[in-house]
């Protein structure tokens, strides 16, 4: 089955600099990549996704590339703020039915 | 906006209890899904239902069982609880169509003692 990978498991930046978080998966028929964001006490939320027609989609701060070559899919935040400290989660979709595998989660903490 | 509630927060059952998480969702999405979230291992799904009546087991379905009778309602069971079933318990959901996102309710923290 499909194995997602996300490295490292904790970054830390400073306010203002750009967080990039990356993840490998292992499926090649794998076509559809979410990212999900969680505040301590929530549930994941999506935050940005792409489908593996598309190199590159971008919301505002954040942006996520695919290279389906080297099979991996990064999330990148530009101008980071405090509130982006969560723990993040990439997901790919393998088959039918809508089911995702998710990487282990990140925790990306943001120092003011 | 899509709302996906699960019925507990917090829940303290004792081992050898039959217990019952309830989730519900408002967008008459077709696909739910049950997930257990552990420190250091993600989300690990435990079943996942794409219709009434329909079930398919998920990576870790030992231990549990579930019920959908209704489209809009997914109740994950725990046949006679046990102390390594304590974690946080993630109910999702998700339209037919293919690529579409799965939304989650903000989880039940389940403790066995």
């Amino acid at each position: 089955g499909e194995n997602v990978e996300q490295h490292p498991s904790t970054l830390s930046v400073q306010e203002g600099d750009s967080a990039v978080i990356k993840c490998t998966y292992s499926d090649s028929a794998s076509n559809y990549f979410p990212w999900y964001k969680q505040e301590l006490g929530k549930g994941p939320q999506l935050i940005i996704d792409i489908r593996s027609n598309v190199g590159e989609k971008k919301d505002q701060r954040i942006a996520v590339t695919l290279n389906k070559t080297a099979k991996h899919f990064s999330l990148h935040i530009t101008e980071t703020q405090p509130e982006d400290s969560a723990v993040y989660f990439c997901a790919a979709r393998t088959g039918a039915n809508s089911k995702l595998t998710f990487g282990k989660g990140i925790t990306l903490s943001v120092r003011p | 906006d899509v709302k996906v509630t699960q019925s507990s927060r917090y829940l303290v059952k004792r081992t050898g209890e039959k217990v019952f998480l309830e989730c519900v969702q408002d967008m008459d999405h077709e696909n739910m899904f049950w997930y257990r979230q552990d420190p250091g291992l993600g989300l690990r799904l435990i079943y996942f239902s794409y219709d009434v009546k329909m079930k398919e087991k998920g990576d870790i379905p030992e231990g549990y069982s579930v019920s959908r009778e209704k489209k809009e309602r997914f109740s994950l069971i725990l046949e006679s609880a046990s102390t390594n079933q304590t974690s946080m318990y993630l109910c999702a959901s998700s339209a037919d169509r293919g690529g579409q996102p799965q939304h989650f309710g903000d989880g039940t923290r389940l403790s066995i003692l």
